[in-house]
């Protein structure tokens, strides 16, 4: 079955903190693998997806299919980047499932105190 | 970057009357379209997928004849919840893909749309 599995509700840490939300994920398949962000009062954005391999924002996630992971790092967190993370994976039409269907785990709240 | 609508933003209707929600790409044409539902503090939950000039696709558990969906255009895709009640009152989300993008599956969300019923 597919899934996407976010442990963490809450992530509190101090600005200047390394920081780490963990995502796994389930699926038989090769997924696509994104991160969302929701900001206080905003929509749902992107941030970063598993095949640009970039960094935005300062933070980067590493595709790890031998652990089915995505985790979102960033070496020293930001008051700004207190917001919603959602971890999401799409699986390719080839393998079945509806295609472009985008699976989201439960999130993770974000909570950078000064 | 795309931009997807939704309209209105909010919306207070009685128990029993219908509710049309409006989902549109602005400036991109979208052959999908997504209908998820957020309650409180929790995570989006995928209702149905939208197809211009096709049937909806409803995920397990959605009935589909409470939410009815239409994507007559490339840029454009309705829900309506009939004979709404108390408990449908939610935070509804659409998003939009690309049809023209590259082969990826990212969505761009609409701002949302805040259903009380009373």
């Amino acid at each position: 079955a597919q899934r996407v599995t976010q442990p963490e509700k809450l992530l509190s840490v101090f600005k200047g903190a390394p920081v780490e939300l963990k995502c796994n994920y389930s699926y038989s398949g090769s997924p696509e693998l994104f991160w969302y962000v929701q900001y206080s009062r905003q929509r749902l954005q992107l941030l970063l997806r598993h095949i640009s391999r970039e960094s935005i924002k300062g933070f980067t996630a590493d595709l790890n299919k031998g652990e089915t992971s995505f985790h979102l790092k960033k070496p020293f967190a930001q008051e700004e980047d207190s917001a919603m993370y959602y971890c999401a994976l799409s699986g390719f039409a080839n393998y079945g499932g509806s295609q472009g269907n985008l699976i989201f785990g439960k999130g993770t709240k974000l909570s950078v105190k000064p | 970057g795309a931009v997807v609508s939704q309209h209105p933003s909010w919306v207070i209707c009685k128990s029993g009357t219908s509710v049309k929600i409006e989902c549109r790409s602005l400036d991109f044409q979208a052959t999908t379209m997504f209908w998820y539902r957020q309650f409180p503090k929790q995570s989006l939950m995928l209702m149905a997928t939208s197809n211009e000039g096709s049937k909806a696709t409803y995920e397990q558990g959605v009935e589909k004849d409470k939410f009815l969906i239409n994507h007559a255009s490339l840029t454009l895709s309705t829900l309506t919840v009939t004979s709404a009640h108390p408990e449908d009152s939610s935070f509804y989300i659409c998003s939009a893909r690309d049809s023209q993008g590259l082969v990826t599956y990212e969505q761009y969300f609409g701002p949302g749309t805040r259903l009380t019923v009373t």
